[in-house]
C-alpha cells in the first residue's frame, strides 16, 4: 500500500537558519511520482515540485532544494536561509504511475521567527 | 485564466440538510479531483473524474456523490450532512499525461461546518 510519513509535526527555526522537512514514502510501484506542496497561513495550496522515481538528481531552485533517495525512500526539502514569508505547512504528496490520486502525508508546520 | 474556482468559501449547514459545493476549471483539464483536509490527517482524496462522464471513488467517498456533465464543472454533494463531514474541501485539477501524475492546479478551499 502508499503511505507518506512526515514524522516532523511542527518545526520552529529562527530567520537565516536551515531547514530540512523530511518525507518517507512507500510504494510497492518502480514507477511514481513525489510532490512537494506548501500551503501558507492564507489556505492555498501552491505547488512546488514534481519529481518522477526515476529521476534521482538532486534540485535546487532559488534557496529551496530537493534531496530524493530511493535506497532510503526519502524525499527530503532543504530550505536554505529560511524567511518569515517561509512560515506554512509543507505537504509531500506520492502518486504512482498511471494514476493522478495524490497519497499526501500529514504536513509539516514551519514556523520561521524573525 | 481564473484557475480553479470553488463556492462557496464557506458554509455551515445542519446535520441532515443537503447541499452542493461548486468547483470550475478554465484550463481545459481532463482530470478534476476533490480532497478534504482535517487537522492532522493532511488531504484525503473523495472523487476524481478523468474527463466528462466519468468519475470513481476516492479513499474516502462514503456521504458524498459527484457527476462530470462537462469539462469544466465538477460538483461535489452531501447528501445528509453530518458532523464528521465538518471540512475543509478542495477541488483540483490537471492534465493527464502519458504515466500520470501531473501537477494539479488546486482551488482555494470551502470551510464548511456542520453542525
Amino acid at each position: 500500500a502508499q503511505k507518506v510519513t512526515q514524522a516532523q509535526t511542527e518545526i520552529s527555526v529562527v530567520e537565516k537558519e536551515d531547514v530540512t522537512l523530511d518525507c518517507v514514502y512507500e510504494t510497492r510501484d518502480t514507477t511514481y511520482y513525489l510532490f512537494w506542496y506548501k500551503q501558507p497561513p492564507s489556505g492555498e495550496l501552491v505547488f512546488l515540485i514534481r519529481r518522477n522515481s526515476f529521476d534521482e538528481q538532486n534540485e535546487i531552485s532559488g534557496r529551496y532544494s530537493w534531496n530524493f533517495q530511493k535506497s532510503t525512500s526519502s524525499f527530503n526539502f532543504t530550505i536554505t536561509a529560511s524567511q518569515v514569508v517561509d512560515s506554512a505547512v509543507y505537504f509531500c504528496a506520492l502518486s504512482e504511475a498511471n494514476t493522478d490520486k495524490l497519497i499526501f502525508g500529514t504536513g509539516t508546520r514551519l514556523q520561521v521567527f524573525p | 485564466n481564473a484557475g480553479v474556482t470553488q463556492t462557496p468559501k464557506f458554509q455551515v449547514l445542519k446535520t441532515g440538510q443537503s447541499m452542493t459545493l461548486q468547483c470550475a476549471q478554465d484550463m481545459n483539464h481532463e482530470y478534476m479531483s476533490w480532497y478534504r483536509q482535517d487537522p492532522g490527517m493532511g488531504l484525503r482524496l473523495i472523487h476524481y473524474s478523468v474527463g466528462a462522464g466519468i468519475t470513481d471513488q476516492g479513499e474516502v467517498p462514503n456521504g458524498y456523490n459527484v457527476s462530470r456533465s462537462t469539462t469544466e464543472d465538477f460538483p461535489l454533494r452531501l447528501l445528509s450532512a453530518a458532523p464528521s463531514q465538518t471540512s475543509v474541501y478542495f477541488c483540483a485539477s490537471s492534465y493527464l499525461l502519458p504515466g500520470g501524475a501531473g501537477e494539479q492546479f488546486f482551488g482555494p478551499g470551502t470551510r464548511l461546518t456542520v453542525l
